[in-house]
């Protein structure tokens, strides 16, 4: 059970560049999220996904886009990657509302760095 | 939608002093309140929680007050060790309902031996 993971754990981008992050699960969760973190700023839910095939807006959605094809993989992308887009990106995951499944499970965490 | 707010963004204690970490939050319907620990280059882990229907949790040497009226909450921690520096998150939601949790913008504990 190998939990949240998070690939890749660090990438430099250049402005423009594109890539995806990919955000993996095994434990049959419904609900996952994507946040970036920034000093100060604590973590920001990027856009969220409540089940397969569904996704949604949060907080700070511009620039980034997202799916969920597969009920354990939620993928981050980044079309046109900006300086301002540099953070650390965390996936986090949680079986389903309501209960003890609440808590959140998160990624290791994604360093990006647009240059 | 919910707002948290989170004071203070630095704690600077002793070892064996208390720390304690205020939230306040705006949504009413909020009913649950989980605490993260982020230790330096690691992911968030939750540390404790509370739900609307309990006033206050202890879990050994950390425990979580809820005052509903005044729609604030509060981390406990006593007998601060050097592992206890970290930063802490606290968030709220709804649970039954859209569930999605809103953070505070985190505490830096700095505990000196």
């Amino acid at each position: 059970n190998a939990g949240v993971t998070q690939t890749p754990k660090f990438r430099v981008l250049k402005t423009g560049q594109s890539m995806t992050l990919l955000c993996a699960q095994d434990m049959n969760h419904e609900y996952m999220y994507w946040y970036r973190q920034d000093p100060g700023m604590g973590l920001r839910l990027i856009h969220y996904s409540v089940g397969e095939g569904t996704t949604a807006k949060g907080e700070v959605p511009d620039g980034y886009n997202v799916s969920r094809l597969k009920k354990q993989n939620f993928l981050l992308g980044l079309e046109s990657a900006a300086p301002s887009q540099t953070s650390v990106y965390f996936c986090a995951s949680n079986l389903l509302a309501g209960g003890t499944q609440e808590t959140q499970y998160f990624g290791p965490g994604t360093r990006l760095l647009v240059l | 939608g919910e707002n948290v707010e989170q004071h203070p963004s630095t704690l600077s204690v002793q070892e064996g002093d208390s720390a304690v970490i205020k939230c306040t939050y705006s949504d009413s319907a909020s009913n649950y309140f989980p605490w993260y620990k982020q230790e330096l280059g690691k992911r968030p882990q939750l540390i404790i929680d509370i739900r609307s229907n309990v006033g206050e949790k202890k879990d050994q040497r950390i425990a979580v007050t809820l005052n509903k009226t005044a729609k604030h909450f509060s981390l406990h921690i006593t007998e601060t060790q050097p592992e206890d520096s970290a930063v802490y998150f606290c968030a709220a939601s709804i649970r039954g309902g859209s569930y999605i949790p809103t953070f505070g913008r985190g505490t830096s504990l700095i505990v000196h031996p």
